[in-house]
């Protein structure tokens, strides 16, 4: 089964603060994704690649950065952490645009 | 603007009852439709997909969609529900938008299955 792999679990950090979000996958996909979920609300995309060294902005870009090293790796950086920015972020990816996306459990963050 | 509704923010049945969630999207084109499942604490999983073709497309653990191109529709169905269905669905729609591919979730449904 393809694996996707967030790291941390969970987070608290402080406003002002930078933020990394991890993300690797063994699935050998090309396309890796970044959303977003609060309370109530269904999956936003933060931001998206289609191969190494490359990214590109999704739905709600603003106050986030993504950098993808290598294709198993991808990750969200929050570079000044806002109270507004506490969510659960999942990562995920697909061997094509959009079809089959595998998650990652999740990370909760809490900016305090 | 394409948008993928759920109408259900929560639905609670009896074990061993049958489910339906519903799912309504807005799209002119031709809709790829998805249904994935949220277990406590993990990732989304998916649970059918519609591409073309029998309007009704079987999934994993018993779950069945109906596609209905008249009712801008795709809700999810199962005929008798276990405790161990209780989780978040979310519907999801995937269409061309400028040049690339895009995948709007809806807003999801907790779904509570009573002993």
């Amino acid at each position: 089964e393809a694996a996707v792999t967030q790291s941390p679990r969970s987070k608290v950090a402080v406003t002002g603060g930078k933020v990394t979000l991890s993300c690797h996958q063994t699935n050998n996909h090309d396309y890796m994704y970044w959303y977003r979920q609060d309370t109530g609300h269904g999956l936003r995309l933060i931001h998206y690649s289609y191969v190494a060294d490359s990214t590109e902005k999704g739905d709600i870009p603003d106050g986030y950065k993504a950098s993808r090293p290598s294709q198993e790796n991808f990750s969200l950086i929050l570079e000044l952490a806002s109270l507004s920015q506490t969510a659960v972020y999942f990562c995920a990816s697909s061997a094509i645009s959009n079809e089959r996306l595998f998650f990652g459990h999740g990370t909760k963050l809490s900016v305090l | 603007a394409q948008s993928v509704t759920q109408p259900d923010a929560r639905v609670t049945v009896s074990e061993g009852a049958s489910l339906q969630l519903r799912c309504k999207y807005s799209y002119s084109g031709t809709p790829y439709l998805f249904w994935y499942v949220q277990y406590p604490r993990q990732g989304l999983q998916l649970l059918l997909k519609y591409y073309s073709g029998d309007p009704v497309v079987q999934g994993v653990n018993g779950f069945e969609a109906e596609f209905s191109k008249s009712n801008s529709s795709f809700h999810l169905r199962k005929a008798s529900v276990h405790w161990s269905d209780s989780a978040v669905y979310f519907c999801a729609l995937s269409l061309a938008s400028s040049g690339s591919w895009q995948l709007i979730f809806g807003s999801g449904t907790q779904l509570t299955v009573m002993p």
